[in-house]
């Protein structure tokens, strides 16, 4: 079955560090790959998205590329601030079969930027 | 009112109570979701609508029973619950196929406690 495996958190970094997250995900075929985003006390929402092998994602500064031969989908940004404290979920959507968008969730990783 | 609302936003019940969970969605989207979002776990799927009909039913109990009656409004009806059932569960929606795959749009969730 499909599967992702996000990094263990908590991350605790200090404003305008340099942020990585791993993600790396098992699943047959071609799955397109998500970065959601969890703000304190909100449902989530998507950050950014990949759908072939070599895309790059981006939103909010922000990136992931999608790398089929190591089958990650790393989240990186340069700079972080602390408006970007908030749950990060890596997840993929197999394709085929369904008709619908079911997804397949890591446990998150939660970041906190200090000032 | 835009996206998705989820009400209660909180809710504490015991465990011989009955209750609802109540979903709207404001997109026009054709598929909604219920996960389970539990600490340090994965989100679990646990029902998805396509076209008002159920499409999975993720080994959940039957103490959880979904119910969605038309496209823009989905309920979970809980009963005889547990205290590992406390969690957050989101509702989310997406259209399928459309312009963008695999893209959910959640609600804030309703966290639930189980004395």
């Amino acid at each position: 079955g499909n599967s992702v495996t996000q990094m263990e958190g908590p991350v605790t970094l200090s404003e305008e560090a340099f942020l990585t997250i791993n993600c790396t995900y098992t699943a047959t075929g071609y799955p397109s790959l998500f970065w959601y985003v969890q703000y304190p006390g909100e449902g989530l929402q998507l950050l950014l998205k990949a759908t072939k092998a070599d895309d790059k994602g981006s939103n909010k500064g922000f990136e992931a590329t999608y790398r089929k031969e190591t089958t990650s989908f790393h989240l990186e940004k340069g700079s972080v601030q602390v408006s970007d404290s908030a749950v990060y979920f890596c997840a993929l959507r197999s394709t085929g079969g369904t008709s619908y968008g079911k997804l397949t969730f890591g446990q998150g990783t939660i970041l906190t930027v200090h000032p | 009112e835009t996206g998705v609302t989820q009400t209660p936003r909180h809710l504490v019940m015991g465990m011989t109570n009955k209750k609802s969970l109540k979903c709207e969605q404001h997109l026009g989207h054709n598929a909604m979701y219920w996960y389970k979002q539990s600490a340090k776990k994965p989100l679990e799927l646990m029902f998805v609508y396509s076209l008002e009909e159920r499409v999975e039913n993720n080994s959940v109990p039957s103490r959880f029973s979904p119910e969605c009656p038309n496209s823009s409004h989905l309920f979970l009806h809980l009963h005889t619950l547990q205290p590992e059932d406390s969690a957050l569960y989101l509702c989310a929606s997406s259209q399928d196929p459309g312009p963008a795959p695999g893209e959910l749009f959640f609600g804030e969730g309703s966290r639930l406690t189980v004395l």
